[in-house]
């Protein structure tokens, strides 16, 4: 299974939106709205920030949004703040009855 | 709280075996599967495989065929991940997370760092 697809950095500037996108296939974004998100700053543990491709867990910010069409899913951070600075980090359930994440996408807030 | 405490640091030699542990508190051990998770100095997080606390039964991916098993002690409630025939490439930080029913990981430990160097 290989990873899913994301580009490698996505920068913005406070208050502005950025979108970063996660691209699989037929056999898991394609099949499956099982797509989640995750947050990792340095030195720490990733975070669940989307599950269900649009679901927030309770305390996520709503600035924090997701969405899928055909084989890509995408996280969209509007309102940019200096504290979304992190890596993030996609996963998808698979046909395999596996799990898949993506390369990983670092974020810089300029 | 519900949380996921992990084993120490280890250090191992090329060929060596190592157990990492997690255990699981604040919620019921049974309810929701794990999974175990590693991560690379520098590099993108990797699925390995899960475990359900509840039947026992695990699941892992195919590149770690023969080399990995999960178990678990429920009247501990933690789970173990074994690696075996370590290589250089195994070093990492390995994580525990919890599957939220969800088909996501809501819960994560704090990481074991785990070092294959001769």
């Amino acid at each position: 299974q290989s990873a899913l697809t994301q580009p490698p950095s996505v920068s913005g500037s406070p208050g502005q939106s950025v979108t970063i996108s996660c691209t699989g296939t037929s056999s898991d974004i394609g099949s499956y709205n099982h797509v989640s998100w995750y947050q990792q700053p340095p030195g720490t543990a990733p975070k669940l920030m989307i599950y269900e491709v649009n679901n927030r867990p309770s305390g996520v910010p709503d600035r924090f949004s997701g969405s899928k069409s055909g084989n890509t899913a995408s996280l969209t951070i509007s309102g940019l703040q200096a504290e979304d600075e992190a890596d993030y980090y996609c996963s998808s359930y698979t046909s395999s009855a596996t799990w898949v994440f993506g390369g990983g996408t670092k974020l810089t807030v300029l | 709280q519900v949380q996921l405490v992990q084993s120490g640091a280890e250090v191992k030699k090329p060929g060596a075996s190592v157990k990492v542990s997690c255990k699981a508190s604040g919620y019921t051990f049974t309810r929701n599967n794990i999974h175990w998770v590693r991560q690379a100095p520098g590099q993108g997080v990797e699925w390995m495989g899960i475990i359900s606390p509840g039947g026992g039964w695990a699941s892992h991916a195919q590149k770690l065929q023969g080399r990995v098993s999960m178990t678990r002690d429920t009247t501990t409630t933690t789970v173990y991940m074994e690696l075996t025939s370590l290589r250089s490439e195994d070093t990492a930080v390995y994580y525990c997370a919890r599957d939220d029913t969800n088909w996501a990981f809501d819960i994560w430990g704090q990481g074991t760092m785990v070092t294959v160097s001769s």
